[in-house]
This record gives structure tokens, sequence and C-alpha cells, in this order.
């Protein structure tokens, strides 16, 4: 069974640099037909598309915060990453890794981490 | 970019009921239309795609249907697990580029 694990602080301060890595298990990063992709939801409120990756380091971000993200990806090690700069109290939310799955029997975020709550705060 | 706009906000129905939500983008996306079910402190589960195709392993009572600009799904015969928060999610692009959801109906007991 796929499992997918973020990490990373829980606290940034505001116009830092937020960081954190999914981790991967029970499968393949490198597989064809699967993106992996960053989303996050505020408090109380619906989701947003961060970005999403291909394996090959092919990137795709949301227009809206293109400026100030990073997501890049680590085979070897099953992870990848997201960096997200300048971060304000906008900023704070809980972020989840999830797979796309693109094609095939599914077309859809089909395995999602548990999610990891970020706030920015001084 | 493309804003989805879900109805009602909220919508209670009895156990055993049936609940209509809908989904309108502000633009077409064709069929290229997933809802996802989120209950509290969970991450999202993936329901349809397609806007009418039930992933693996969801019951029969849930479906989607439409098209273009206006979605629905509809939950047939409530079970006490499905209260909860339903989104919409347009995947229009490909490759992936601005990417939305719409901002949930929460589906609570009456």
């Amino acid at each position: 069974q796929l499992q997918l694990q973020e990490s990373g602080p829980g606290l940034v301060k505001p116009s830092e640099t937020l960081s954190l890595t999914c981790t991967v298990s029970g499968g393949s990063i490198s597989s064809s037909g699967y993106y992996w992709a960053w989303i996050r939801q505020p408090p109380g409120k619906g989701l947003e598309w961060i970005g999403s990756i291909f394996y090959s380091g092919s990137t795709y971000y949301n227009p809206s915060l293109k400026s100030r993200v990073i997501i890049s990806v680590a085979t070897s090690k099953r992870q990848f990453s997201l960096r997200l700069s300048s971060v304000t109290a906008a900023d704070t939310a809980t972020y989840y890794c999830a797979r796309w799955a693109e094609g095939g029997t599914t077309m859809g975020f089909d395995y999602w981490g548990k999610g990891t709550l970020v706030t920015v705060s001084s | 970019e493309i804003v989805m706009t879900q109805s009602p906000a909220t919508l209670s129905v009895s156990p055993g009921g049936r609940a209509t939500l809908s989904c309108r983008a502000s633009q077409s996306v064709s069929s290229s239309l997933a809802w996802y079910q989120q209950k509290p402190g969970q991450a999202p589960r993936l329901l349809i795609f397609g806007a009418s195709t039930r992933a693996t392993g969801i019951p029969a009572r849930f479906s989607g249907s439409g098209s273009g600009t206006e979605f629905t799904l509809t939950i047939s015969s409530l079970q006490s697990e499905d209260f909860a928060v339903y989104y919409c999610h347009q995947y229009n692009n490909w490759p992936p580029g601005a990417w939305t959801f719409g901002q949930g109906t929460k589906v609570e007991i009456k």
C-alpha cells in the first residue's frame, strides 16, 4: 500500500522560507503515469493546488505562487520537497503531499499524506 | 484562472436521504472534473474523476454527472459516514497549470 508522509518545521517566521519533504513508501516515485503534488488548506478553508513534479524533474506551478515556489524530487530517496519563500501569515495552512494518477484506471489525487500544519508567526 | 463555485455551502440531509451537490466552472473544463470527500482531521479522498467515473472502492451510491461548466455529485441514501465536506476540482489544463478547487459543500445531518 502506497504511503506518503510529510515532514518539516511546524513553525516558520514571516519572510523566511517554508521547507517540507514528502517521503513515499510502498511504491516507486519513478513510475510513469504519476505526478507528485503539494496541496495546502488554510485553517477552516478550502484546498489550493501549489504545484506538481514528475520524477524526471519537470515541474508545474500554480501561477499565483510560482514566483515563490520550488518543488524538487530526489528519486533515490523516494522523496520530493517543497520550498516556499517569503512567507506571510497567509501561508499558514495544512500542507498535503499527494500523488496524481494520470490515465489508466484512475485520474486524480489518489493517495495523500496525512498533512502537516505549518504556522507562520514570529 | 478558472473559478469553481460550489452550491450550496451547507446541505442538511437526513440519513437515508439524497444529497445533490452542484459545481459550476467559470469556463468550460470539458469533463476534467473530480470530486473529493474530506472528513474532519483527514486528507481528502478521491470519489469521482472524469466528471462521472467512480474511483476504486467508491460505493455506487456516489454518482457524478455533467460536462462543460455544470457538474453534479449525487449521494443516494446517505450513510452516517457520508457526512463530510465535498470539493470539486478542475484539471482542464495539461500539463498541470492553474488547477483549482471549489470552496466546498458541507453535508450535515438534518
